[in-house]
């Protein structure tokens, strides 16, 4: 399956920790993307990398991606209450398909 | 719209019986994403749709689930003889230009309840 993986299943970590998140893929891919879901409901694009970056910054948020152990990281730098939530990265093709892992559950407390 | 737009928010139905879900792209975008999500799990791809090209069906569990997407916008996925276990949030996304290599735009879901 292309779908990617996460670990760990859940973090939980103090306001102004760092918070890294892994995900791991099987198949070739054109992009993996990170997303963010608070509430169960509707979730919210972070950042895309492409297969032929290494590494995307933005704000706070860092990605980094290896193609050859076909792995992915998130870091969030200098963490706050307000980035408890589920974060997912999802693996997309070259035909299209756009197919998710099972998240981490991320909480950090005050 | 603004956004991805999904209808109803929640629907309650009881087993054996038929529900259409709907989802509103955003305008101009191509490429239309259903998935499912049972509590506390990932999301299960169901069905993609790019263009005017056949969508990618392989991710709808059983016959009893199709989507269409009538004059690439507006999108109805529909459950025949719904069943407990099709109890979920069933979430719709759009993409502009190709799908998979774009940002998706998520709607805030259907929670579906079936009795």
């Amino acid at each position: 399956s292309q779908q990617g993986e996460e670990d760990p299943q859940a973090l939980s970590i103090q306001e102004g920790e760092n918070a890294t998140m892994n995900c791991s893929y099987k198949t070739s891919i054109n992009n993996l993307q990170w997303y963010r879901q608070n509430s169960g409901r509707g979730l919210v694009h972070l950042i895309l990398i492409r297969s032929n970056e290494r590494e995307k910054h933005s704000g706070r948020l860092r990605v980094t991606l290896d193609t050859s152990k076909k792995s992915s990281s998130l870091l969030i730098t200098a963490s706050r209450a307000a980035d408890t939530a589920s974060y997912f990265c999802a693996v997309g093709t070259s035909y299209g398909k756009l197919t998710f892992g099972q998240g981490t559950i991320l909480t950090v407390h005050p | 719209g603004a956004g991805v737009s999904q209808s109803p928010s929640n629907k309650v139905t009881e087993k054996g019986k038929d529900v259409e879900l709907r989802c509103d792209p955003i305008s101009g975008h191509t490429a239309l994403y259903w998935y499912r999500q049972s509590l506390g799990q990932g999301l299960e791809f169901l069905i993609y749709f790019q263009g005017n090209s056949a969508p990618d069906k392989s991710g709808l569990p059983s016959d009893r689930f199709s989507a269409e997407r009538t004059g690439g916008s507006v999108s109805t996925l529909t459950i025949q003889r719904t069943q407990q276990e099709d109890s979920a949030v069933y979430l719709c996304a759009s993409s502009q230009g190709f799908g998979g290599a774009e940002k998706l735009f998520f709607g805030s879901g259907t929670q579906l309840s079936v009795l």
